[in-house]
């Protein structure tokens, strides 16, 4: 079965350095995948969008990455700021009408 | 959370009562979508809408129906609620659909659903 899979552990960085946010999946072959961003309390808010034929994507301090060979894209935020922190959640498209699958998150926390 | 609204915000109930969730747009997208939100299980498709009348099942639909007779309303119903289905519930919408270009989905502020 399909498998998407982000670390469940939560990710502790230093103000101003690089976040590196890690999605796994198993099982299939998306033809694109999106990240979004979910504050506690409020529903999930689209960042990116990378398709299967492009290596990178880059939006203001966001780079996302989609490795097809390895089936992993790694979410970068760069200059990370307090504000950054929250949960990340990586969505593979699965196939059909929009079905894309959310992978449980990874939270973020961007100390001062 | 622009243009789509859900109600109620906070719902408790008894187990076997029924219960409405709603979802309201005002951005004119052909697609909506209802999840659950769980711990440990994130985001889960319950279903799913490409037009007016036209509905499907996601992966967890059991115990749960959907209707939408207008674009902008999509309207989940638990049947029966159990207590299993206490939950944060969101809805979504898109523009386009598969590998369309505007397919990325705006989500609701959220209902949180507690059975008792």
């Amino acid at each position: 079965s399909q498998k998407i899979e982000q670390n469940s552990e939560a990710l502790n960085i230093q103000e101003g350095k690089t976040a590196t946010l890690t999605c796994n999946y198993t099982n299939y072959s998306p033809a694109y995948l999106q990240w979004y961003r979910q504050d506690p309390g409020r529903g999930p808010v689209f960042l990116l969008l990378i398709r299967e034929n492009e290596k990178e994507k880059r939006k203001e301090r966001l780079k996302v990455t989609f490795d097809t060979t390895l089936k992993q894209s790694l979410f970068h935020i760069t200059a990370s700021q307090p504000a950054d922190s929250a949960t990340y959640l990586c969505a593979p498209y699965s196939g059909g009408y929009q079905k894309v699958t959310f992978g449980t998150g990874t939270k973020l926390q961007v100390i001062p | 959370d622009a243009g789509i609204t859900q109600s109620p915000r906070h719902k408790v109930t008894e187990t076997g009562t029924p219960v409405t969730l709603r979802c309201h747009q005002t951005e004119n997208h052909r697609y909506m979508y209802w999840y659950r939100q769980d711990p440990g299980h994130g985001l889960r498709l319950i279903h799913y809408s490409y037009g007016v009348k036209d509905t499907d099942k996601g992966e967890v639909s059991d115990g749960y129906s959907v209707s939408r007779s207008k674009t902008e309303d999509f309207l989940l119903t638990l049947e029966s609620a159990t207590s299993s289905q206490t939950s944060v519930y969101f809805c979504a919408i898109s523009e386009s659909s598969g590998t369309g270009r505007k397919n990325e989905q705006f989500f609701g502020p959220g209902t949180r659903l507690t059975v008792l």
